[in-house]
């Protein structure tokens, strides 16, 4: 199995822009699609980016994702930041052996 | 609109077993596999069980292998897990998740639970 790793935390100023970083240890990032998750304090995840770069309805086209094979991460983009942007940032991945990966997940605090 | 209610989470002492459900409503439950994610106090979300959409198929994390059994009752439109041998490490907030894939099919969580908490401890 691989792993995602995501910087602990980061913090920027509302109506900045940030980016959210995902790296994946072993295997290609492109093999298989990347989700990205939102969790805002005491909430149940919700899905922000499926499929790499795919947004939910709901979703405003603020976040925005990407997939970069050179650096085998993936990146998660939030401009214009808002105060109700802050939360816990968690990307997701799975394997073919039927295992559901995430990373370990990234706060961001919006200052 | 998709709900799903966790239901079961308590305090138990090591070794024992608890049972989880979650019921859901709001679309067609026999055609989509279902997942349970938990996540510890104070970290990330860990992957626990998938079962597939008729529940011919179950795949489970490591960590849980041979202790938990997931399960589905199509007729109930109810999710389960139930968790034997438990451990402190399992102590966690646990989540039913739906899979966005519907049919023989495994994709990404698209709706979820709030979960339910569950203690470890003597």
């Amino acid at each position: 199995n691989f792993m995602l790793t995501q910087s602990h935390s980061v913090s920027e100023s509302p109506g900045k822009t940030v980016t959210i970083s995902c790296t994946r240890s072993s295997g290609s990032i492109a093999s298989t699609y990347v989700q990205w998750y939102r969790q805002r304090p005491g909430s149940s995840p919700t899905t922000v980016i499926y499929e790499d770069n795919r947004r939910p309805s709901a979703v405003p086209d603020r976040f925005s994702a990407a997939i970069d094979s050179s650096s085998n991460s993936a990146s998660l983009t939030i401009t214009g930041l808002k105060p109700e942007d802050e939360a816990d940032y968690y990307c997701q991945s799975y394997d073919s052996n039927f295992h559901w990966v995430f990373g370990g997940g990234t706060k961001l605090t919006v200052l | 609109q998709v709900h799903l209610v966790e239901s079961g989470g308590g305090v138990v002492q090591p070794a024992r077993s608890l049972r989880l459900s979650c019921a859901a409503s709001g679309f067609i439950f026999n055609t989509f596999a279902m997942h349970w994610v938990r996540q510890a106090p104070g970290k990330g979300l860990e992957w626990v069980a998938v079962i597939s959409y008729d529940g011919s198929n179950k795949y489970y994390a490591d960590s849980v292998k041979g202790r938990f059994t997931i399960s589905r009752d199509n007729s109930k439109n109810t999710l389960s897990l139930q968790m034997n041998s438990l451990r402190a490490e399992d102590t966690a907030v646990y989540f039913c998740a739906r899979d966005s894939c519907g049919g023989d099919c495994y994709y990404y969580f698209d709706s979820w639970g709030q979960g339910t908490l569950v203690t470890v401890s003597s």
